[in-house]
């Protein structure tokens, strides 16, 4: 069965750099949320979409912005990257408010900045 | 601001032993919980939901039960395996709004069962 896609999977960006993370949700999904894990951390949630408009907002910076697209796929932009962004990036996708809510998480970013 | 608590936070086990994950939460407006398995570095492999409308949901040898009033939920793995040495977390997601169902996590558990 197709799973949520992430790519890329590693990225090693320096301070005040730019990195962009994409999200490709599982088929007929309609809802994506981005988490972010610090080290030893649990996950917590930076923002989700849903049919391609921004449907709830958590602990995301002002650096950060996401957006999803017309193929319901999903990028998050980070700007002036700091040492702490350093983390596990994951995406997960759900069939909205048709299905159970029920997410699927892909296998992660890890970033690291530098 | 909903909270969620697992105990213990680590506890390894001889191969064979059944045992028993705790995840409480503070508000109890919630749509639904989902417990999952993270190994080291990797991503979230989900192994239950439980609509909060439910009691218990079983999955070969696990078994999770809410009390969705005491703000309570339990995993239970029968017959451990070494296999199955993980973190596994207990995630609650809120009523929805505007389709988004976003999980709040718990700290984990972090399990080693022992050959």
């Amino acid at each position: 069965a197709a799973g949520v896609i992430q790519s890329p999977r590693h990225l090693i960006k320096e301070k005040r750099e730019t990195a962009t993370l994409k999200c490709y949700p599982i088929p007929r999904h309609d809802t994506v949320y981005w988490y972010q894990q610090g080290p030893g951390q649990d996950p917590q949630f930076l923002i989700s979409f849903y049919e391609k408009m921004q449907s709830d907002k958590g602990s995301i910076p002002d650096r950060f912005s996401a957006q999803q697209f017309s193929d319901y796929h999903s990028e998050l932009n980070m700007s002036s990257l700091e040492l702490g962004d350093s983390a596990l990036y994951f995406c997960a996708s759900s069939q909205g408010t048709s299905g159970k809510g029920e997410q699927y998480f892909g296998p992660g970013t890890r970033l690291t900045v530098t | 601001k909903q909270e969620v608590t697992q105990i213990p936070a680590a506890l390894s086990v001889p191969e064979g032993e059944n045992l028993v994950l705790n995840c409480s939460f503070t508000d109890s407006a919630i749509y639904n919980l989902q417990w999952f398995r993270q190994d080291p570095g990797k991503g979230l492999t989900s192994l239950l939901l439980i609509q909060s409308s439910q009691r218990e949901q079983t999955s070969g040898r696990l078994n999770a039960s809410l009390d969705k009033s005491s703000g309570r939920s339990t995993l239970y793995i029968a017959a451990s395996q070494p296999g199955d040495s993980a973190t596994y977390l207990c995630a609650v997601s809120r009523e929805p709004g505007a389709g988004s169902y976003q999980l709040t996590f718990g700290k984990g558990t972090k399990l080693s069962v022992i050959p």
